[in-house]
């Protein structure tokens, strides 16, 4: 059974271009959160997803930044016109149900730079 | 809002000694979870121990070990017979138990180092 899976593991932007990051869920899973990691600083949530509805997206920020998890095909976190404070790694972990007695499986990240 | 402190941004040990790790917490809510996570330099998050607020029993995993004092919201993670590849940052997360808000809340993250 496959992990998390996220790509690209290494995406590098000029500023005001587009970023997609992608996710996997594990097999069976239909709940995604996104986090976000600043350099030398703890996973921040951004967002949680269930199949085609945004759940919560209280840590995302109100600009620039979109998520998406279609009924088919993995989950998008879109960030539009980038800037230098945009460059992060950024993780997404997967769970099967809804609780908090399920675990969350994180994928290995997406290390953004923005030039 | 949750938040989650750690209060040692470094912390080293001798191989084959043992190290705690702090984490203090901060909630009004009696039904939550309490992680542990190791990030090694490759970046994935490995979760190392977990602890439901209900059990009174402290949650143990081979070397691993914690102190969950619930009325001090203290939450510590003793590492026994330190290795070389327990070498990580070290993260205490938070996560509300009721449904529909599971999200988790990391502290700042604590760098342990293993010295030979």
């Amino acid at each position: 059974n496959a992990g998390v899976m996220q790509n690209p593991r290494h995406l590098v932007r000029r500023r005001g271009q587009e970023a997609r990051l992608r996710c996997s869920p594990m097999k069976g899973h239909s709940h995604v959160y996104w986090y976000r990691q600043l350099p030398e600083e703890g996973l921040k949530f951004m967002v949680y997803l269930q199949k085609e509805n945004i759940i919560d997206e209280s840590g995302m920020p109100k600009e620039r930044f979109s998520a998406e998890f279609p009924k088919e095909g993995p989950s998008i976190l879109r960030i539009q016109q980038v800037v230098r404070g945009d460059s992060a790694a950024y993780f997404c972990a997967s769970q099967t149900g809804t609780g908090g007695h399920y675990e969350q499986y994180f994928g290995p990240g997406t290390r953004l730079t923005v030039t | 809002a949750q938040t989650v402190t750690q209060s040692q941004p470094e912390m080293s040990v001798q191989e084959a000694e043992t190290v705690t790790l702090s984490c203090t917490y901060d909630t009004s809510e009696s039904d939550y979870y309490l992680f542990w996570y190791k990030q090694p330099p490759s970046r994935q998050m490995i979760l190392v121990i977990r602890q439901e607020a209900y059990k009174q029993q402290n949650a143990t995993e081979n070397r691993f070990s914690v102190n969950f004092q619930k009325a001090a919201k203290s939450f510590s993670l003793k590492i026994s017979d330190s290795q070389l590849g327990d070498a990580a940052m070290y993260f205490c997360a938070y996560r509300r138990g009721i449904q529909g808000a599971q999200k988790l809340v990391f502290g700042q993250g604590t760098r342990l180092t293993i010295n030979p």
